[in-house]
């Protein structure tokens, strides 16, 4: 069975800081997402992820995947309030499938 | 392109009553699959459709719960005889394939409040 892990599961920092949120996972897959969701709200596709090496940066984010190492990082560059929120990472059993979730990343930034 | 959309929003139910929830998925998209939130947690996965066809359930309970998506309409989440405990963020989402490459659009979601 596949296992997503996430980490931290909380993150409390300050603006204008850096920071690396860390999904690992159990099985062989290629396929990695990023979602952002606000409290009450959905989810919002920030990066997919499809192959070893993968580095895909939108703003202050940057996503990368290591599929060798079963990792994918979630990098922060000089947090802004703006992007408080809860960050999933989820991953495609190479299947056809369903994508699992990991528990999720809440993240709160302080002016 | 309106989007995945989910109805109704917000949905309370009394213990015993049974709960329907609807998902229309993106236009061109064939592949709708729904996921549970609890409260301060990730989303667990319950089932994966396609027109017609479950191709994956095993996310979901045993009893009560049952999912179809017709050749015409929206997807169907049905819970029957409710409880407590169902009360989650019921989320469906959509991709244009199976293979995930393109990603996967989640609607706003379905609250359901079991009192």
């Amino acid at each position: 069975e596949l296992k997503v892990e996430q980490n931290p599961l909380f993150l409390s920092m300050q603006e204008g800081k850096n920071y690396t949120i860390y999904c690992n996972y159990s099985t062989t897959s290629d396929r990695l997402y990023w979602y952002r969701q606000d409290p009450g709200k959905s989810l919002e596709s920030l990066f997919v992820l499809l192959s070893n090496g993968a580095v895909k940066q939108e703003g202050r984010l940057m996503a990368s995947l290591d599929t060798k190492a079963r990792l994918s990082t979630l990098h922060i560059t000089a947090a802004v309030h703006d992007l408080s929120a809860t960050y999933f990472c989820a991953v495609d059993m190479n299947r056809d499938d369903k994508i699992i979730f990991g528990k999720g990343t809440r993240l709160h930034i302080l002016p | 392109n309106a989007g995945v959309m989910q109805n109704p929003r917000h949905l309370v139910r009394r213990r015993g009553q049974e709960a329907r929830l609807r998902c229309s998925p993106m236009k061109g998209h064939s592949h709708v699959y729904w996921y549970r939130q609890l409260p301060e947690e990730g989303l667990k996965f319950m089932v994966y459709l396609q027109k017609e066809n479950i191709i994956d359930e095993s996310g979901m309970p045993k009893e009560r719960f049952s999912a179809e998506f017709p050749k015409e309409g929206p997807s169907i989440l049905r819970i029957q005889q409710v409880v407590r405990g169902d009360s989650a963020a019921y989320f469906c989402a959509s991709s244009p394939t199976g293979t995930g490459r393109y990603g996967y659009t989640f609607g706003s979601g379905t609250r359901l409040t079991v009192v």
